[in-house]
């Protein structure tokens, strides 16, 4: 069975850009959260989706936006990067609410 | 006060040793607790979850939860080299998929 995916792995941009990281879910998995970690901050939530609806905001600003398609994959959004969104992002996905969470590999985001 | 906190180590236990790695949590609501393993560069592993006071254990990790003292830990036995790591204890709410990371504590099996 397959993992969670996440792409790009790396991806590097410049202050003021946008970027848009995609979330695949392993089959038959309905919730995926997100997660950025940092060296300073460690593991931060920033969002939980589960059938199409953000069920879970963290404490981020608007800039960070996300989504989730019917097919339970999901995107998230940075607007107006910041030198400090350099992290790596996570998604984890879960059968449901409250199941047990699996991580991707992540998301590697350097701005400059 | 943090919600999670985890001493942040290095931890260093020579090989065969037993690991004892801490967590303690503020919120007396959560019902659900997990350990990764984070490898330097990897993302997070789930090696043990544990929603009920007492001892859990699997293969060489013991969780032990101890709800009324708000407390988590993770036993690791016979210590290995390849044990060596970022340990994140997490904890999660009630009917959510929020989960809230300690900043976890590294791990140093030495030979």
């Amino acid at each position: 069975k397959a993992g969670v995916t996440q792409t790009p792995r790396y991806l590097i941009k410049t202050r003021g850009q946008q970027v848009t990281l995609s979330c695949s879910p392993i089959s038959g998995h309905r919730s995926v959260s997100w997660y950025q970690q940092t060296p300073g901050q460690g593991l931060q939530f920033l969002f939980e989706y589960f059938s199409e609806t953000q069920r879970n905001k963290g404490n981020f600003p608007g800039r960070f936006s996300g989504r989730q398609f019917s097919n339970s994959r999901s995107e998230m959004n940075v607007s107006t990067l910041e030198l400090g969104d350099s992290a790596l992002y996570l998604c984890a996905s879960s059968l449901g609410q409250g199941d047990i969470q699996y991580f991707g590999a992540g998301t590697r985001l350097s701005v400059l | 006060q943090k919600e999670v906190e985890q001493n942040s180590g290095p931890l260093s236990v020579p090989e065969g040793a037993i690991a004892s790695l801490n967590c303690t949590y503020s919120d007396r609501g959560s019902q659900s607790f997990f350990w990764y393993r984070q490898y330097s560069g990897k993302s997070p592993e789930l090696i043990m979850f544990i929603y009920s006071n007492g001892d859990k254990e699997d293969g060489r990790f013991t969780a032990q939860l101890n709800k009324a003292s708000q407390y988590v830990s993770l036993l690791i036995r016979d210590s290995q080299p390849s044990d060596s790591a970022t340990y994140l204890c997490a904890v999660k709410a009630y009917n959510t998929d929020k989960l809230i990371f300690g900043t976890g504590t590294r791990l140093q099996v030495f030979p």
